[in-house]
C-alpha cells in the first residue's frame, strides 16, 4: 500500500535562514509525489509536484524539493524562510489506479521566527 | 480563472437539519473530491467524482450525500448530521486523476 511520512510534527527556523520539511514515501511502481502548504482556516495551496524527469522540482514561492529515490524521499526546502512561510506542510502520493486519490502525510508545522 | 469556490463559509446546523455545501470550479476539470479535515489533521477523502460520475466512496455514512449535476459543479448535502461530523469540508478539483488538486477555501461545518 501507498504511504507518506513526515517525521517532524514542526519544524522551527530563523527568518533568512534555509529550510527543510521532510517526507518519506513508500509507493509500488513509479511514485506521483506533491507538496500543499495550508495557512489557518485556508484550503490547501499547491506547492510543486514530481512526476517525472529532473530530481529537484522548483515551486511556487521559491519552494523547490528534491526527489530522492534510493533514498525514497521527497524532502521540501527553500533557501531562505519568510516569517510568512509559517503554516502547515503537507507531502502526498498519488494512489495507484486513475482515481486521483492522494495519500497525505500527517503535516509539518513550519514556524519561522524573526 | 484558476479558483476553486464553496458555499457557505460558515455553517451550524442542528442534528435533524437538512443543509448542503455547494463547490463550482470553471479550469475545466474533469475530476472534483469532497474531503473532511480535522483540525491540525491531513484531510481524509470522502467522495470522488470523475467526468461527472461517483468514482470512490471512502465508506462515508449515508448522511453524507454528494451530487455532481454537471462539470463545474459539486454539492454534499448533509441530513441528520452528528457532531462529531463538525470539521472544515474541502472540494477540490485536478485536470483529471493523474494531475495535481487545486482546493478551495472550505466551509466549516458545525453541527450542535
Amino acid at each position: 500500500a501507498q504511504s507518506v511520512a513526515q517525521p517532524e510534527d514542526q519544524v522551527n527556523v530563523a527568518e533568512g535562514n534555509p529550510l527543510t520539511v521532510k517526507c518519506t514515501y513508500s509507493v509500488s511502481g513509479n511514485p506521483y509525489l506533491f507538496w500543499y502548504v495550508q495557512y489557518p482556516n485556508r484550503g490547501l495551496q499547491f506547492l510543486l509536484k514530481y512526476i517525472t524527469g529532473d530530481n529537484l522540482v522548483k515551486g511556487s514561492y521559491g519552494f523547490e524539493a528534491e526527489f530522492n529515490k534510493s533514498q525514497t524521499s521527497f524532502h521540501l526546502k527553500k533557501p531562505s524562510a519568510l516569517v510568512s512561510d509559517s503554516a502547515l506542510y503537507f507531502c502526498a502520493v498519488r494512489d495507484t489506479g486513475n482515481t486521483g486519490k492522494l495519500i497525505f502525510g500527517q503535516g509539518t508545522t513550519l514556524q519561522v521566527k524573526p | 480563472d484558476t479558483e476553486v469556490t464553496q458555499t457557505p463559509k460558515h455553517l451550524v446546523m442542528g442534528m435533524t437539519n437538512k443543509k448542503s455545501l455547494k463547490c463550482e470550479q470553471h479550469m475545466g476539470h474533469r475530476a472534483m473530491y469532497w474531503y473532511k479535515q480535522k483540525a491540525k489533521k491531513p484531510p481524509e477523502l470522502m467522495f470522488v467524482y470523475s467526468y461527472e460520475k461517483l468514482s470512490i466512496n471512502e465508506s462515508v455514512p449515508s448522511r453524507f450525500s454528494p451530487e455532481c449535476p454537471n462539470s463545474s459543479l459539486l454539492n454534499l448535502h448533509l441530513h441528520a448530521l452528528q457532531p462529531e461530523d463538525s470539521a472544515l469540508y474541502l472540494c477540490a478539483s485536478s485536470q483529471t486523476g493523474y494531475n495535481e488538486q487545486f482546493f478551495g477555501p472550505g466551509t466549516r461545518l458545525t453541527v450542535l
